[in-house]
């Protein structure tokens, strides 16, 4: 049984591009969280997608948009790279209702020059 | 904000019990105490979680005070792959089902098991 799978493991991008990230959750999973960890921090929430729409979102701009897909799959999407933006961004999925245990992946390692 | 204090770092000898306090002295009634670690490089893992009672399960035990407003993480025999950073959270559920609901992560706590 497979966990959560993220892609691309690393990525490299220069100021004002866009990048997408992407996110597999753990089969049987439907709800999918996106975080973002800036080095030496602890993750901070972006938002929560569960059957396709976006539930919950935290103090993140709108450069920061997702997506999930009626497979439950997800994407994360940053448009105009700053060059804080710069982090490991994990993806978490839980079950559906009290989706007590979050299971995250092993994250993307983003890098903006 | 992080709804709970950790402190920085801790340190702890191999074989012997790691306890890690935590403190949430604003958590409300229907929220529960989560917690989870984070080798380095590594996404977090979650360990346990309660509401009320104390609980254990194969990994540690979690101490929750009556008042509910402080939680101590136990594990009773700490190894050196137990080092880690562990966090502390208070989950706010999206509703009074507790469904859903964001994890607001502090800074957590370093802990070094030492041989």
């Amino acid at each position: 049984d497979a966990g959560v799978t993220q892609s691309p493991t690393h990525l490299i991008k220069t100021r004002g591009q866009q990048v997408t990230l992407r996110c597999s959750p753990k089969s049987g999973h439907d709800t999918v969280s996106w975080y973002q960890q800036a080095l030496g921090q602890g993750p901070q929430f972006i938002f929560q997608y569960y059957e396709e729409e976006e539930r919950q979102r935290g103090n993140f701009p709108d450069r920061f948009s997702g997506h999930q897909f009626p497979n439950y799959s997800s994407e994360l999407n940053v448009n105009a790279l700053l060059l804080g933006d710069s982090a490991l961004y994990l993806c978490a999925s839980s079950g559906t209702g009290a989706a007590h245990e979050q299971f995250f992946g092993p994250g993307t390692r983003l890098t903006v020059l | 904000d992080a709804k709970t204090t950790q402190p920085p770092s801790m340190d702890c000898a191999e074989g012997r019990a790691a306890n890690l306090p935590c403190n949430h002295s604003t958590i409300s009634g229907n929220e529960y105490v989560y917690w989870y670690r984070q080798i380095h490089s590594q996404g977090p893992q979650y360990i346990i979680h309660g509401l009320k009672n104390n609980e254990t399960n194969e990994m540690a035990s979690l101490i929750i005070t009556e008042d509910r407003k402080s939680s101590t993480l136990i594990l009773p025999h700490a190894t050196l792959r137990d080092t880690a950073v562990y966090y502390c959270i208070v989950r706010v559920a999206e509703n009074i089902y507790n469904q859903g609901g964001k994890l607001i992560f502090g800074q957590g706590t370093e802990l070094s098991v030492k041989p």
